[in-house]
């Protein structure tokens, strides 16, 4: 059975560093792009980035580029969402996905990142 | 403002048919046959009910389909039935620089 196993909800301060992680099962994970989608509270869906695990090579949508940073570790089947530094505005639920050209038909269960001081 | 436009919402009686349009442009619905439709309820993660405009995955019924014409695409649902009632997103690929774009999503209510 493919599974996409996201990490807990997480709770932080604005300034900090977070990275949330996304774990493949029940497939070959290099075979898959892992896309990460982005849930502000109450609002639409919105496409953060990609990563081909196979090379790590790494897609942002524009809005995304410079504010987030995607890594994946074949060895581990598990792929990254990560930030260097929080704002109050990256309170979000955090999906990842697997496909290509949108045909994500597996999705994780997501991870809620609240940021508050 | 989303890159796609959809209505905010809809709405049907149970066993009617209702369309949900996505309009977009010439850089992506226009050019790409890559149009994904997602369903998504309360507290859940989005489910894909459509792929390449017109592609069913396995286990989506047969109630949903789609189609597009020019930079428009659209989400058929027949015979509605309550458990229809959700959020519907569509999303469409939109070149090398900008890679996925979603719309605003539409909340569809079945009356």
């Amino acid at each position: 059975e493919v599974q996409l196993v996201q990490s807990g909800a997480e709770v932080k301060k604005p300034g900090e560093s977070l990275r949330i992680s996304c774990k493949g099962s029940g497939y070959s994970f290099t075979s898959y792009w892992i896309s990460w989608v982005r849930q502000m509270p109450g609002k639409g869906l919105e496409w953060m980035g990609r990563i081909d695990p196979s090379d790590s090579y790494t897609n942002y949508s524009p809005s995304f580029q410079g504010h987030v940073t995607i890594s994946a570790d074949k060895s581990i089947s598990t792929a990254y969402l990560q930030w260097s530094s929080l704002k109050a505005s990256d309170t979000a639920m955090y999906y990842c996905a697997r496909g290509h050209y949108g045909d994500w038909g597996y999705w994780g269960q997501g991870t809620l990142v609240t940021v508050s001081s | 403002q989303s890159a796609l436009t959809q209505p905010a919402s809809v709405s049907g009686s149970p066993g009617q048919s209702i369309t949900i349009s996505c309009t977009g442009t010439s850089s992506d619905v226009g050019s790409y046959n890559l149009v994904s439709w997602y369903q998504q309820h309360p507290g859940k993660a989005p489910k894909l009910m459509i792929y390449e405009v017109s592609k069913r995955p396995s286990g989506v019924s047969n109630r949903f389909s789609g189609s597009k014409s020019g930079n428009t695409a659209s989400l058929t649902i027949s015979g509605l039935q309550a458990e229809d009632e959700a959020d519907y997103y569509c999303c469409s690929y939109a070149g090398s620089s900008t890679f996925e774009v979603f719309g605003g999503g539409t909340k569809l209510t079945v009356l």
